[in-house]
């Protein structure tokens, strides 16, 4: 799976966009962008993924560039709640019979404040 | 639904002591994962299942056991508990596709 590169922490502040960047140059034509956040010490919860398309879902969109080398996960209108690690994940297309294995690195940490 | 459930939630365990994590999930998914975290890191791998009777290493086995034996449970066993062992311990479950369920964790002290 190809290797990704987050910033440490960005800042938000409450009512704004967040926009969380990505590279992932090494990027494969059949490779996904997933995209995953942890909230304090509780178990990460899955936020939205794509392919090549710009995706959006009720938490998030998802722009990834045309090249696919980078992307970035927006949350519209983050609130305080919004606070948490964002990983950004690559990984080939799930195949049955075969294991949908995540490797997840330090991802970023974001700070919405008031 | 109650999705993916672990107890316990918390354990002190002295060195050389083993326990058992308990992972059981009630979405009837194939797939199941181990995963570790330490303080600050992301999460590691440890063993994952796709199916009962099925298992395999991830990327950090060594100092752990997993048996699969019906679909809805994945217990994680420690024999020999070591101070490098000392961390929270993520299952989740996925049914192929794209979305991982993971459970609350299970934070794991050896003194």
């Amino acid at each position: 799976d190809a290797k990704t590169t987050q910033p440490p922490s960005m800042d938000c502040a409450e009512g704004r966009a967040a926009n969380l960047p990505c590279n992932h140059s090494t990027i494969s034509g059949n490779e996904y962008v997933y995209w995953y956040r942890q909230i304090h010490s509780q178990g990460p919860q899955y936020i939205i993924h794509g392919l090549k398309n710009n995706e959006t879902n009720e938490m998030a969109s998802l722009i990834i560039t045309e090249d696919r080398k980078s992307s970035t996960l927006i949350l519209p209108h983050a609130t305080l709640r919004d606070t948490a690690v964002y990983y950004c994940i690559v990984r080939v297309a799930f195949s049955t019979g075969t294991a949908s294995k995540l490797t997840f690195g330090t991802g970023t940490r974001l700070q919405v404040t008031l | 639904n109650a999705g993916v459930t672990q107890t316990p939630k918390f354990r002190i365990l002295k060195i050389g002591q083993s326990m058992t994590l308990q992972c059981a999930q009630d979405m009837n998914h194939n797939y199941m994962y181990w995963y570790r975290q330490d303080p600050g890191m992301g999460l590691k791998l440890i063993y994952y299942s796709v199916g009962a009777g099925i298992t395999d290493k991830g990327e950090v086995p060594n100092g752990y056991n997993v048996s699969r034996s019906t679909t809805e449970d994945f217990p994680l066993r420690l024999e020999l508990a070591a101070p490098s062992q000392t961390s929270v311990y993520f299952c989740a479950s996925s049914q192929g596709g794209h979305g991982y369920t993971f459970g609350s964790g299970t934070r794991l002290t050896v003194v």
